[in-house]
């Protein structure tokens, strides 16, 4: 079946530094990959999705300049949070599909302290 | 925007019981939907979809049923297992993938 990897598992971080979440697809193209935060208890809040080639496309009140996506390949997508707060602290998630299933990865818990 | 939700928050039930888990959605166009599987710590995963031209669809131990004229969805999950607990979502597999609140599902020994 599809898989899909997310590193890192968890990362902390100081704040004011930046950090680099990566999203692979291992054994299937994806043309199309979602990025995802969710606080504790809440459910899964879409951030933006990308397209392999062109730019991201953002959710309401999600800052691109802070969160930077970059879809460079059918098979990885990066989220960078630059200069990350405190506020940025939660868990990270990414899926990817073809445009019909979708495979999620199994998550970054990032702590910015 | 249209958006996909759940009716209950939390849903308790006792080890062996069936458990149901309810999902309205408000685009009437979607056509395809998948619920997932989230514990603790961990990403979601693919339980069981349904496409709009089906009514029921099941799965081992999973069934799920659409009603497109009330625009929902349900799971059901027969003899819940101690390893069902987790928070359940359904979504809409259209141009984007939208999750609603979620439905914590806790089983009793």
């Amino acid at each position: 079946g599809a898989v899909v990897s997310q590193h890192p598992s968890w990362v902390i971080c100081k704040s004011g530094t930046s950090v680099k979440i990566e999203c692979r697809s291992l054994d299937f193209q994806a043309t199309t990959m979602f990025w995802y935060r969710q606080f504790p208890k809440q459910s899964l809040m879409l951030m933006a999705t990308s397209n392999e080639g062109s730019k991201a496309t953002y959710e309401q009140g999600v800052e691109k300049d802070k969160f930077l996506i970059n879809h460079a390949s059918l098979t990885l997508s990066t989220l960078t949070v630059t200069s990350a707060h405190p506020e940025d602290s939660s868990f990270y998630i990414c899926s990817a599909g073809t445009g019909f299933g979708y495979t999620f990865g199994s998550g970054t818990r990032l702590t910015v302290v | 925007g249209e958006s996909v939700g759940l009716h209950l928050p939390t849903l308790s039930v006792q080890e062996g019981d069936n458990s149901i888990i309810n999902c309205a959605y408000s685009n009437s166009a979607s056509d395809y939907f998948i619920w997932y599987k989230q514990e603790s710590g961990k990403g979601p995963q693919f339980i069981i979809d349904i496409r709009s031209n089906m009514d029921k669809r099941q799965g081992q131990r999973v069934t799920v049923l659409l009603n497109k004229t009330v625009k929902h969805l349900s799971l059901q999950i027969a003899a819940t297992q101690p390893g069902d607990s987790a928070v359940y979502f359904c979504a809409e597999n259209g141009i984007d993938m939208r999750f609603g609140a979620g439905t914590r599902l806790t089983v009793k020994p």
